[in-house]
């Protein structure tokens, strides 16, 4: 049974640049939620998605937008792409009915903006 | 916004000892939540309280939820070399299902 998959897992991006990162979710699951880990630092939570729908939202500028598309899968797009955008962009993925915190993370993609 | 403050930063310790870690808040969570990442992986779930004053463990590993609803602690026993990584609490609100706030990571080295 795969767990969260995530592509690609690593990326170097110019400064003003724009990025497709995706995640597949585990099976079985139907949320999707996108975290941002700079260096040394913990997770930040961007935003979650069930039902192709954004749910919430964390701190985090219009740069960032998402998708989820029918069978669960999710995009998340980083536009105009800043020094500070380097980081380790995490999927994780849950089922609705576990009450969001049966969280399955995935390894991420580590993007590096030059 | 909410902030969670992790204590300590870093460990070393020897194989055997054990450890003892705890995160603090400035809001009230509903969950708490223990992670543990290893280098290039995500995080990945240890423990998870749901109530205040619950002690929870899982093998050599002890949590418990502050009765203030605002602080958590984790205590690994008998520590060995592959207890080193870094963990992550984690505190949710009622009304932010999904939402996770992080704690800024306990660094923990073993030495055999």
């Amino acid at each position: 049974d795969a767990g969260v998959t995530q592509s690609p897992t690593h990326l170097i991006k110019t400064r003003g640049q724009q990025v497709t990162l995706r995640c597949s979710p585990k099976s079985g699951h139907d949320t999707v939620s996108w975290y941002q880990q700079a260096l040394g630092q913990g997770p930040q939570f961007i935003f979650q998605y069930y039902e192709e729908e954004e749910r919430q939202r964390g701190n985090f500028p219009d740069r960032f937008s998402g998708h989820q598309f029918p069978n669960y899968s999710s995009e998340l797009n980083v536009n105009a792409l800043l020094l500070g955008d380097s980081a380790l962009y995490l999927c994780a993925s849950s089922s609705l009915g576990q009450g969001n915190y049966g969280y399955t993370f995935g390894s991420g993609t580590r993007l590096t903006v030059v | 916004g909410q902030q969670l403050n992790q204590s300590p930063q870093s460990m070393f310790i020897q194989e055997g000892e054990d450890v003892s870690m705890n995160c603090t808040s400035s809001s009230i969570f509903n969950t708490w939540l223990w992670y543990k990442q290893d280098p290039g992986e995500g995080p990945v779930l240890l423990i998870a309280l749901y109530k205040a004053g619950e002690l929870t463990s899982n093998g050599r590993l002890t949590a418990q939820f502050g009765i203030t609803r605002k602080d958590s602690f984790l205590n690994i026993s008998a520590s060995i070399p592959s207890d080193v990584g870094i963990y992550f609490c984690a505190g949710a609100s009622s009304g932010n299902t999904g939402k996770l706030i992080f704690g800024q990571g306990t660094t923990l080295q073993v030495k055999p």
